[in-house]
């Protein structure tokens, strides 16, 4: 069965300090993995896919196949990053994207 | 063109009544989506369209729930006899364009059931 677990429901990290939010997936073959963002007040918005390999806001994100992981992280976190962040995925040849349940993370002055 | 659009934003109903929302998607996105999103969680798949074709639909669909794209373009999502369960943000998403697998989502509509 197609699953996303992000462990964390929230995640504090003082300004400047590295971010990491985890998550990891369950699929039977090649997915496709996504991060999408949430601002407050905002709509859900895609920030980076595997696929693409970029950075995005400072952000990037490995495929681990052999972990089944696809961990976002980012150097120096900054105030603006403070955000929901859901991961997701998508089968090849599926255009349904399952999302995990997010991970708030709050950005510390 | 102002990306995905929804209505009503927000929404009361009492147990047992029926409610509809609808979403226009970004102009000639091909691919639909409906999710619905409960505190706490992330959004929930529960059915998407190809143009005017149903291609899945969630065992979450329950038989209450139906939706609708009949011209290809708006689409409609009824919910009949309405539980507090149903009680939820139902969010819309559309895809099309260059960019596979890049779905763009509405501001969802909040469906309070008291």
């Amino acid at each position: 069965a197609q699953r996303v677990t992000q462990p964390e429901k929230l995640l504090s990290v003082f300004k400047g300090a590295p971010v990491e939010l985890k998550c990891n997936y369950s699929y039977s073959g090649s997915p496709e993995l996504f991060w999408y963002v949430q601002y407050s007040r905002q709509r859900l918005q895609l920030l980076l896919r595997h696929i693409s390999r970029e950075s995005i806001k400072g952000f990037t994100a490995d495929l681990n196949k052999g972990e089944t992981s696809f961990h976002l992280k980012k150097p120096f976190a900054q105030e603006e990053d403070s955000a929901m962040y859901y991961c997701a995925l998508s089968g090849v040849g599926d255009d349904k994207i399952i999302f995990g349940k997010g991970t708030r993370l709050h950005i510390l002055p | 063109d102002t990306g995905v659009s929804q209505n009503p934003r927000h929404k009361i109903t009492k147990r047992g009544q029926n409610v509809t929302f609808r979403c226009d998607p970004i102009s000639e996105h091909n691919r639909l989506y409906w999710y619905r999103q409960t505190l706490g969680q992330g959004p929930e798949f529960l059915t998407y369209f190809q143009n005017e074709a149903q291609l899945e639909k969630s065992r979450l669909l329950s038989d209450r729930f139906s939706a609708e794209r009949p011209k290809g373009s708006f689409s409609t999502l009824e919910i009949q006899r309405t539980e507090q369960g149903d009680s939820a943000m139902y969010l819309c998403a559309s895809l099309g364009g260059g960019s596979r697998n890049t779905i763009y989502f509405g501001e969802g509509s909040w469906l309070t059931v008291v």
